[in-house]
């Protein structure tokens, strides 16, 4: 079936230094990609999307592009700031499906 | 944007006892809900999937009469956890979507359910 492997975490990095999510995927059709952001105690919210193989998705500085050749949706960031501090979700669906296929999350600490 | 409000936030109350979690799409229509569970440091489990008017279908290994689904109109489903045990403790999360299959989903702040 259908997964998502991300890399794992946590991430611990200062304030100002760039920002790599690794997030990887297998499935049998051609999916729409997603990274959703939980802060504690908060329910997910969606950060960015890619529904097609080269289609970067982007929001709040925050890029990841999908890539078909290698199946991966990497996020990244220039510039993370103390409020990025969150757990982070790459996921995948099936167009049609709805299903969301959650990675494990990646729990990501910025020091100021 | 979209907005999904879950209720309540907190619960705790004592093992026997069962609880009904409210999760209502305040802007759009949402045809179909998603109830997914998380564990402590975790990712999110799908436990099932709810059409407006229809039965919810359920993951493998959820227990359909332990945890009842009803999604009875377009705006509201409802989660209820029947005589709760210490091991249903966790982070209950819900999500909907509209008619547009492409549409994502948008999640509730989550419910944390802890059982005594």
């Amino acid at each position: 079936g259908d997964s998502v492997t991300q890399m794992e975490g946590p991430v611990t990095l200062s304030e100002e230094a760039f920002l790599t999510i690794n997030c990887t995927y297998t499935a049998t059709g051609y999916p729409s990609l997603f990274w959703y952001v939980q802060y504690p105690g908060e329910g997910l919210q969606l950060l960015l999307k890619a529904t097609k193989a080269d289609d970067k998705g982007s929001n709040k500085g925050f890029e990841a592009t999908y890539r078909k050749e290698t199946t991966s949706f990497h996020l990244e960031k220039g510039s993370v700031q103390v409020s990025d501090s969150a757990v982070y979700f790459c996921a995948l669906s099936d167009w049609g499906a709805q299903k969301l296929v959650f990675g494990q999350g990646t729990r990501l600490t910025i020091n100021p | 944007g979209a907005v999904v409000s879950q209720h309540p936030s907190r619960v705790i109350c004592k093992s026997g006892t069962s609880v009904k979690i409210e999760c209502r799409s305040l802007d759009f229509q949402a045809t179909t809900m998603f109830w997914y569970r998380q564990f402590p440091k975790q990712s999110l489990m799908l436990m099932a999937t709810s059409n407006e008017g229809s039965k919810a279908t359920y993951e493998q290994g959820v227990e359909k009469d332990k945890f009842l689904i009803n999604h009875a109109s377009l705006t509201l489903s409802t989660l209820t956890v029947t005589s709760a045990h210490p091991e249903d403790s966790s982070f209950y999360i819900c999500s909907a979507t509209g008619q547009d299959g492409n549409q994502p989903q948008h999640f509730g702040d989550g419910t944390r359910l802890s059982i005594l």
